[in-house]
């Protein structure tokens, strides 16, 4: 079960700037574990979007960025594309649980 | 290039067994650790289970932890996922994973993954 909360879904026109936050707790993204987030086309594989709360892989465009504070860690895109209309999911680790966490997903909508 | 593919899905019977594998090639396997992660209709990703570089250390989510068995061969570049008394909640798309590290239950990133394989238990 997912222990990081993100909204269900937020929007905004082309060209502007999304931010979808993950709100977790002292045991996970407040213990001091990296946060990382993907982008989830249902039925595609999902892909590495910043790693490490604020990291960039290759090839992904400097719309995207990540920061990380006390519990909660954001991501925010600007420059919005049609394109990026998909899911997208937060993730850490819980010592408690010794497991493995994502956030509750959240949808992007381009109007 | 890395590249996961996942196979082994299917439609089981509640109860019964299915073992899913992954093969993994573009990399040098052996010298990362794996999971798997989940993804249920309609529903967000669960991490299911880990398995260190060399297949000594795992570890399972509480949802699965006693039914489910991670493993590899590292000589074939494959990993497995043995699932045992299947449930309807364990109905889901299954992913393998890719990590950053070579060792286990260290918080860092699912750097590939497979596109899944789905899991139908029904009766």
């Amino acid at each position: 079960q997912s222990v990081l909360t993100q909204p269900p879904s937020v929007s905004g026109a082309p060209g502007q700037r999304v931010t979808i936050s993950c709100t977790g707790s002292s045991s996970d993204i407040g213990a001091g574990y990296d946060v990382h987030w993907y982008q989830h086309l249902p039925g595609t594989a999902p892909k590495l979007l910043i790693f490490d709360n604020n990291r960039r892989p290759a090839g992904v465009p400097d719309r995207f960025s990540g920061s990380k504070s006390g519990t909660s860690a954001s991501l925010a895109i600007t420059g919005l594309q049609a394109e990026d209309e998909t899911d997208y999911y937060c993730q850490s680790y819980d010592s408690t649980l010794s497991a493995y966490v994502f956030g509750t997903g959240t949808r992007v909508t381009v109007l | 290039q890395v590249q996961l593919v996942e196979s082994g899905g299917g439609v089981v019977h509640p109860g019964r067994s299915l073992r899913l594998s992954c093969a993994a090639s573009g990399f040098t396997f052996s010298s990362y650790a794996m999971h798997w992660v989940r993804q249920a209709p309609g529903k967000g990703l669960e991490w299911v289970a880990v398995i260190s570089y060399d297949g000594r250390n795992e570890h399972h989510a509480d949802s699965v932890k006693g039914r489910f068995t991670i493993s590899r061969d590292n000589s074939k570049n494959a990993l497995y996922l043995q699932m045992n008394r299947l449930r309807a909640e364990d109905t889901a798309v299954y992913y393998c994973a890719r990590d950053r590290y070579y060792d286990i239950l260290t918080g860092y990133s699912f750097e590939y993954w497979g596109q899944g394989t789905l899991v139908t238990v029904s009766s």
